[in-house]
């Protein structure tokens, strides 16, 4: 199993629509993880962390499954904005370093 | 605000030359990362450090060597640039733990 694993898409939804993305990680012992959003010939930026109770950020909402090791984030109300790559981040199966997923492209049209 | 600089956006250099890439953080930041990113690769660590004077590998280090002279600068150096090394390179820096906040990336060419 990969450490960090992604569906990569790409998630094609109208705007309105309410979208998920799902992120699997293999190291159980990984205490931290987040969403970052990059946008095309971009850097990285953090969208959110991700906590053990699961939290919301307006539209944005982060959860974590440590039964079934993945994390999730749904996005409701999408905007043409949203439109990106979303990269979830765990901790590699050392525990060593963080290590990202090879993220989700979404694309939101009108 | 993190501010995390790269010393170039985009670079162009030659097969065979020692190629420098440049990563400064003003946040005093114990770690410090070197990634590249290529499409359908998603981003891939080469190396990171924890302090100063210290590094680890990453994945792809091959190729590739680091310098931490100092807590809030860490270099990547391309010892003999190669074709395959032509990529976007990002740094980021980050206390343990916490997420990583990258610099703009360096888009590098080896000609």
């Amino acid at each position: 199993r990969k450490e960090v694993e992604q569906d990569p898409g790409p998630f094609n939804v109208p705007e309105g629509a309410t979208v998920a993305f799902n992120c699997t990680y293999s190291n159980s012992a990984s205490q931290s993880f987040f969403w970052y959003r990059q946008d095309c010939r971009k850097e990285p930026k953090l969208l959110m962390s991700v906590y053990s109770s699961g939290n919301e950020d307006g539209r944005f909402t982060a959860q974590l499954n440590r039964a079934s090791q993945y994390i999730s984030l749904l996005i409701r109300d999408s905007k043409l904005s949203d439109s990106a790559t979303y990269l979830c981040v765990g901790l590699n199966q050392a525990g060593t370093a963080l290590i990202f997923g090879k993220g989700t492209t979404l694309s939101v049209s009108s | 605000d993190v501010k995390v600089t790269q010393s170039s956006r985009y670079l162009v250099k030659r097969t065979g030359e020692k190629v420098f890439l440049e990563c400064v953080q003003d946040m005093d930041h114990e770690n410090m990362f070197w990634y590249r990113q290529d499409p359908g690769l998603g981003l891939r660590l080469i190396y990171f450090s924890y302090d100063v004077k210290m590094k680890e590998k990453g994945d792809i280090p091959e190729g590739y060597s680091v310098s931490r002279e100092k807590k809030e600068r860490f270099s990547l150096i391309l010892e003999s640039a190669s074709t395959n090394q032509t990529s976007m390179y990002l740094c980021a820096s980050s206390v343990q733990g916490q997420p990583q906040h990258f610099g703009d990336g360096t888009r590098l060419s080896i000609l």
